[in-house]
């Protein structure tokens, strides 16, 4: 599975749009960009992922580059319950389940 | 409601005591898992299971047994716990489709004294 690059931490106001970014240089064609988040010591929450095309659903929007090597999740309208570590996550999607590299993640703080 | 369930969501047992996290989804997913997490070391898979009576290791599966007998099910097994199995454990089930995501559960954390 190709490294991710993520910046530890990241500040929002609330109400405004998150943008969180992710490098993936080294990604395969076929490999599926993944994002997940974990409100501190909850189970990790899947949020989106996609392969080429921008992808957008109830949580999230993601903005994959025409190359593939960096992607950005953006929440539209942060609120202080999106406070948690975003993960990107690169991965081939079929094959075996095993594990999901989940790296350091980006720490998102929604501020008041 | 879609979801994976552990149980207990807390425990403190003694070095040595035999114990199991039990794990159920409502999905019918094929795929189930077990991770652990640990503060600086991230997620890190323990077992795997790609269907009924198919498991696999993963990163860390010493001191752990798991079995897959039901679909549903996917028990975490610590036969002779030690304190470094002190950890906050999550199971997760998926689909085996081509976008396979991964659905986690709330967590376990065990302290093992």
């Amino acid at each position: 599975d190709a490294k991710t690059t993520q910046p530890p931490s990241m500040d929002c106001a609330e109400g405004r749009a998150a943008n969180l970014p992710c490098n993936h240089s080294t990604i395969s064609g076929n490999e599926y960009v993944y994002w997940y988040r974990q409100i501190h010591s909850q189970g990790p929450q899947y949020i989106i992922h996609g392969l080429k095309n921008n992808e957008t659903n109830e949580m999230a929007s993601l903005i994959i580059t025409e190359d593939r090597k960096s992607s950005t999740l953006i929440l539209p309208h942060a609120t202080l319950r999106d406070t948690a570590v975003y993960y990107c996550i690169v991965r081939v999607a079929a094959g075996s389940a095993r594990q999901l590299t989940f790296g350091s993640g980006t720490q998102l703080t929604v501020l008041p | 409601e879609a979801q994976v369930t552990q149980n207990p969501r807390y425990l403190i047992t003694v070095t040595g005591k035999k114990l199991t996290v039990t794990c159920s989804q409502n999905m019918n997913h094929e795929y189930m898992s077990w991770y652990r997490q640990d503060p600086g070391l991230g997620l890190r898979q323990i077992y795997y299971s790609m269907n009924v009576e198919v498991t696999d290791k993963g990163d860390v599966p010493e001191g752990y047994k798991v079995s897959r007998k039901e679909k549903r099910n996917f028990p975490l097994i610590l036969e002779s716990p030690s304190p470094n199995q002190t950890s906050l454990y999550f199971c997760a089930s998926s689909t085996s489709g081509r976008a396979r995501t991964q659905y986690f559960g709330p967590g376990t954390r065990l302290l093992v004294l």
